[in-house]
C-alpha cells in the first residue's frame, strides 16, 4: 500500500514565523502535491513537484515556496505565517501518468492542521 | 482554469438510504476519480474511472463516467452510519498538462442518521 506521511498532525505557530510542513512517501511516486483545505473550498494546489529539485506552482502559491530535495520527501514551507495561512493542509503522492499507463490517482496524507495566532 | 462542480454540497440521510451525488464540467475530462475524506483525515481514493461510459462498482459504492465526458456521478447504496464524512470528486481535463494535476470537486458533506 502507499504510504503517505506528514510530520504534524497539529501545530501550532505565531505570526510572523517560519513554518516547514513535512511529507514523506515511500512508493518511488515522481509527483508530489501541496493542497490546503478550507470550509466550502475543497482542495487548492498550492504547488506540486514533478522531480527531484523540480517545482510548479499551482493555483494559491503567494505566501508559501517548497522544496524537494530528496524523490521521497516534499517539504511546504511559510515564510512568514499569517493567520490566514490557518488551515488543514494535505500532501499526495502519485506515479507520473506516462508511468504509470495514464493513471493519475493520488494517495494522500493524514493532513496537517496548522494554526497560527 | 478548469472547475468541476459537485452536487449537493451536503446530505442528510436515514442509515439505509441510497445516496447520489455528482460532478460537472464545463470542458472534457478525460479521467474521473472519487474520494472519501473521514473526519480529521486525508482523502482517500474510492474509484477510478478512466473510459467514458465506464461503470465501476467498489463494494456498496458505483461510480460512472458520463458519456459526455463532462460529468461523474458516484452512488452510494444502503448507507450506514460509517459512511458519514466528505465525498470529493476529482478530474483530470483533455488536452492538460502532464505531471498528473486533477482539479477537485467542492466536496458533498454526508450525515448519515443511526
Amino acid at each position: 500500500d502507499v504510504k503517505v506521511t506528514q510530520s504534524s498532525r497539529y501545530l501550532v505557530k505565531r505570526t510572523g514565523e517560519k513554518v516547514f510542513l513535512e511529507c514523506v512517501q515511500d512508493m518511488d511516486h515522481e509527483n508530489m502535491f501541496w493542497y490546503r483545505q478550507d470550509p466550502g473550498l475543497g482542495l487548492r494546489l498550492i504547488y506540486f513537484s514533478y522531480d527531484v529539485k523540480m517545482k510548479e506552482k499551482g493555483d494559491i502559491p503567494e505566501g508559501y515556496s517548497v522544496s524537494r530535495e530528496k524523490k521521497e520527501r516534499f517539504s511546504l514551507i511559510l515564510e512568514s505565517a499569517s493567520t490566514n495561512q490557518t488551515s488543514m493542509y494535505l500532501c499526495a503522492s502519485s506515479l507520473r501518468p506516462g508511468l504509470a499507463g495514464g493513471r493519475h490517482e493520488q494517495f494522500f496524507g493524514p493532513g496537517t492542521r496548522l494554526t497560527v495566532l | 482554469g478548469q472547475q468541476l462542480n459537485q452536487s449537493p454540497q451536503s446530505m442528510f440521510i436515514q442509515e439505509g438510504e441510497d445516496v447520489s451525488m455528482n460532478c460537472t464540467s464545463s470542458s472534457i475530462f478525460n479521467t474521473w476519480l472519487w474520494y472519501k475524506q473521514d473526519p480529521g483525515e486525508g482523502p482517500v481514493l474510492l474509484i477510478a474511472l478512466y473510459k467514458a461510459g465506464e461503470l465501476t462498482s467498489n463494494g456498496r459504492l458505483t461510480a460512472q463516467f458520463g458519456i459526455t465526458r463532462k460529468d461523474s456521478f458516484l452512488n452510494i447504496s444502503a448507507s450506514i452510519p460509517s459512511d458519514v464524512g466528505i465525498y470529493f470528486c476529482a478530474g483530470r481535463g483533455a488536452g492538460g498538462t502532464s505531471y498528473g494535476k486533477l482539479t477537485f470537486g467542492q466536496g458533498t458533506i454526508l450525515t448519515v442518521h443511526p
